[in-house]
């Protein structure tokens, strides 16, 4: 059972350049998420999807795309990277939508972007 | 506007004391809380939670007070050891039936000593 596994776990892109980022859970969880982290700030929730087929902007989705196509993985993608891009990504899965469900956290990919 | 604050970057604690992390929350209608714990390179982790009809949740070492007057919340850790040593995340969230968007506050330090 890995839980929340992401790839890559590091990546530098240049300015321009397109990449996607890859969230698999194997807890037949129904929610799932995707949080940038930078320094000095909490973390910040780009998109989310409450199952499969389905998608949802959060606090920061300017600039990113996602989709879920099956229920286990959830692609965050980046159509043309920035420098104010440059963070570090985490996933999150959870059972059900109340409150009280804690989320279930990735590793983390950490994105430079020249 | 950030609406979750840890105004402590970092704390130091002695290994055997109490540990006091703060949270402030500005939201009203956030109805949930939670503790992340999160060490480096690795995807924060659930430790605590606190309803908002709760002013006290116990688990273990760890108990979370919530004063809903003052929009503030701590999280204690009695005895602090040196596996505690992490960054602590605070994070709210309101129960509307769906996805259970969380805000996260920027983290505090915590540096637990021999």
């Amino acid at each position: 059972n890995a839980g929340v596994t992401q790839t890559p776990k590091f990546r530098v892109l240049k300015t321009g350049q397109s990449m996607t980022l890859l969230c698999a859970q194997d807890m037949n969880h129904e929610y799932m998420y995707w949080y940038r982290q930078d320094p000095g700030m909490g973390l910040r929730l780009i998109h989310y999807s409450v199952g499969e087929g389905t998608t949802a902007k959060g606090e920061v989705p300017d600039g990113y795309n996602v989709s879920r196509l099956k229920k286990q993985n959830f692609l965050l993608g980046l159509e043309s990277a920035a420098p104010s891009q440059t963070s570090v990504y985490f996933c999150a899965s959870s059972q059900l939508a109340l409150s009280y469900n804690e989320q279930f956290f990735g590793p983390g990919t950490r994105l430079t972007v020249l | 506007d950030q609406q979750v604050k840890q105004n402590s970057p970092s704390l130091s604690v002695q290994e055997g004391r109490i540990s006091i992390l703060n949270c402030d929350y500005t939201n009203s209608m956030f109805d949930y809380f939670l503790w992340y714990k999160k060490y480096p390179a690795e995807g924060p982790t659930f430790l605590i939670s606190i309803s908002s009809i709760k002013d006290k949740n116990e688990d273990g070492r760890f108990t979370v007070f919530l004063n809903k007057s003052a929009k503030h919340l701590s999280l204690h850790i009695v005895p602090s050891q040196p596996g505690d040593s992490a960054v602590y995340f605070c994070a709210a969230t309101t129960n509307t039936g769906t996805a259970s968007k969380l805000t996260f506050g920027t983290g505090t330090r915590l540096q637990v000593t021999l």
